[in-house]
């Protein structure tokens, strides 16, 4: 059974440009999380998304926004992007809300 | 919010040689989760515990789901150099906005050969 797929693997933008990030689960899961990983901050939770949902938020700014398609597959987006935005955006998905997640390898995102 | 505490922050230790970490929470959590995440790539979910006092095994790893539920540890025995890494700890509640996973900041853990 094939894993979280995570694409791109990495990006390069400049400050105020926007961003798509895209998250296949493995197959049969229908929850896909996101997180913000940095090396001061850790792993952040960003959202999740179940059924097409948005069933959980973090404390993040409303730059930070995501969907999931009927397929379950999720994308990220992120509006006029900062520095500060640069870090590893890891997905993972699970069968449901309250079991274990599986991570994909993540993307690595650089604003410059 | 929930916080979790993950100690130590990191550890250098000799090939051969046993290994503990834990993760202490403010809250109560139902499920509690342990992964290793190596250089460039996502974290590898490593055990998963669901009950309260739960011992379980993987390999060389033993976790255990504390009876308070507001901790877990994790053991590595005849620790190798392939086992160098970040471990995190990841707490799970119930019901609503609980269900998303909250993560310890890891311990990075060196194995010298």
């Amino acid at each position: 059974k094939a894993g979280v797929t995570q694409t791109p693997r990495y990006l390069i933008k400049t400050r105020g440009q926007q961003v798509t990030l895209s998250c296949s689960p493995i197959s049969g899961h229908r929850s896909v999380s996101w997180y913000q990983q940095t090396p001061g901050q850790g792993l952040q939770f960003l959202f999740e998304y179940f059924s097409e949902t948005q069933r959980n938020k973090g404390n993040f700014p409303g730059r930070f926004s995501g969907r999931q398609f009927s397929n379950s597959r999720s994308e990220m987006n992120v509006s006029t992007l900062e520095l500060g935005d640069s870090a590893l955006y890891l997905c993972a998905s699970r069968v449901s809300v309250n079991t274990e997640a599986f991570f994909g390898q993540g993307t690595r995102l650089t604003v410059v | 919010g929930q916080q979790l505490n993950q100690s130590p922050q990191s550890m250098f230790i000799q090939e051969g040689e046993d290994v503990s970490m834990n993760c202490t929470s403010s809250s109560i959590f139902n499920t509690w989760l342990w992964y290793k995440q190596e250089p460039g790539e996502g974290p590898v979910l490593l055990i998963a515990l669901y009950k309260a006092g739960e011992l379980t095994s993987n390999g060389r790893l033993t976790a255990q789901f504390g009876i308070t539920r507001k901790d877990s540890f994790l053991n590595i025995s005849a620790s190798i150099p392939s086992d160098v890494g970040i471990y995190f700890c990841a707490g799970q509640g119930s019901g609503g906005s609980n269900y998303k996973l909250t993560f310890g900041k890891g311990t990075l853990l060196t194995v010298n050969p």
